[in-house]
Order: structure tokens, then C-alpha cells, then sequence
């Protein structure tokens, strides 16, 4: 069964450090998601992609963060310089026109800035 | 805004049925969606709802008011591996995004 891959499972990095965390889509897949989930907290929304753009974003995608789709299957996540409330968990997901509620989520980076 | 509310913690036996509430308030909604997540996991994708009514799903079954702004999870034959947490999300279509809640972390106990 296809799934959501996401590079590296654990980063640990330096405050003020830039990181770029990686997702791979499932391949049929129109539209792209980052969602993270600090520790003991819920999971929220950062961004969504559609069409090479940015669908939505929400008030924490600052503009320390940005995203891109820099080839035909992998879309990341950079943090220009990180911040010690950057630490959390980081999951991308992806759905299809036809199943556009229905998100997948990869297993999720854990970000550790120290 | 959003809010979205369900229970902290659960706990139920092995075999038992559970039911997880959940009530929202958005500014728009196209969906409501219930996720399992264990610890240190993605969350996975257990339901949706767009209509009032019950869907079910194997052991699974989830209901939907609109009119109340209200869910809820049933969970039946409870087994330990459904010891996770279990996230309420709405489709808020005025933004496109899923909005979660906090979470019931369901504990099933021998």
C-alpha cells in the first residue's frame, strides 16, 4: 500500500540553525500538508499546497518557514533559523482530488533544537 | 475561531464498548474526521462524517449532529492495541485545513 515517507525521522539542531525537513508524497497525490504537534499538545495545522502554491497557511507558518515542491515527488519544509519552540514533532500528509478529506500522514520528523 | 472539545483521558476493559464525545464550534465546516494516534506515531485516518447519521466501520462507528456540533467515537469489542489517542478534526472549508482537538488518550486495561 502506498504511503507517505518523511526524511529524517529524528534532527536535532542548534538554535538559529536552518533545517529542511523532507516528504515524499504518495505519487498520485495533488495536494500537500506540514502539520506539527509539540509534545503532549494537539496537532496543528501549519500549511497546505495545491498547484505549486501555497493553499493555506495558519498563524504559526511565520516567515521563518517555508515550503517547496522542488521536483516531481518530494515537497519540504524549511526553518530559516530555528527556535527552541521549534521543537515538535513535524508531519507532512497528502490527498487526492478524489479523496480530498481523506489525509495521509507520513510518520513525522522529530525536531529537537537545543 | 475554532474549538473543538473532547475528553482528556478514558479508560475502559478489554471487550467493552467506549464512546469518545467530541463538540465543535467553527467557522465553517465540510467534514468531521476521527484519527487514531498511538504515541510517538502519525495519527491514522478511522472516519469521516459529512451527514448527520452513524457510519460504521467495522468496530468502529461514528455519529454526527450538525445541528448540536457534536461526535462521537464507538468503539466496540475493545482490544489493548486500541490503547491510543483519538483525535477529533474538523474540515473548516472556509480555510480548507484540518482543525484537531486535543485528543482522549483511551487506555484499555486487561
Amino acid at each position: 500500500e502506498p504511503e507517505v515517507t518523511q526524511t529524517p525521522s529524528h534532527q536535532v539542531t542548534q538554535m538559529g540553525q536552518e533545517v529542511i525537513l523532507r516528504c515524499v508524497p504518495i505519487s498520485n497525490h495533488l495536494y500537500f500538508y506540514w502539520y506539527r504537534q509539540i509534545l503532549g499538545q494537539k496537532v496543528e495545522f501549519l500549511v497546505s499546497f495545491y498547484n505549486n502554491e501555497i493553499s493555506e497557511k495558519s498563524e504559526i507558518f511565520d516567515d521563518q518557514f517555508s515550503v517547496e515542491r522542488p521536483d516531481g515527488s518530494n515537497f519540504t519544509l524549511k526553518i530559516r533559523s530555528t527556535k527552541l519552540e521549534d521543537s515538535a514533532m513535524y508531519f507532512c500528509a497528502s490527498c487526492n482530488r478524489d479523496s480530498i478529506y481523506e489525509q495521509y500522514f507520513g510518520p513525522g520528523t522529530r525536531l529537537t533544537v537545543t | 475561531g475554532q474549538n473543538i472539545d473532547q475528553p482528556t483521558e478514558m479508560t475502559a476493559t478489554e471487550g467493552a464498548i467506549v464512546q469518545i464525545n467530541c463538540t465543535y464550534q467553527t467557522s465553517g465546516f465540510n467534514g468531521l474526521f476521527w484519527y487514531q494516534q498511538h504515541a510517538g506515531e502519525a495519527p491514522t485516518f478511522l472516519s469521516y462524517n459529512v451527514l448527520d447519521g452513524l457510519e460504521e466501520k467495522g468496530r468502529f462507528s461514528s455519529f454526527l449532529s450538525r445541528s448540536k456540533g457534536y461526535s462521537y467515537l464507538l468503539l466496540k469489542e475493545l482490544q489493548m492495541k486500541d490503547s491510543a489517542s483519538y483525535l477529533c478534526a474538523v474540515f473548516d472549508s472556509g480555510y480548507s485545513t484540518l482543525t484537531f482537538g486535543k485528543g482522549t488518550m483511551l487506555l484499555v486495561s486487561p
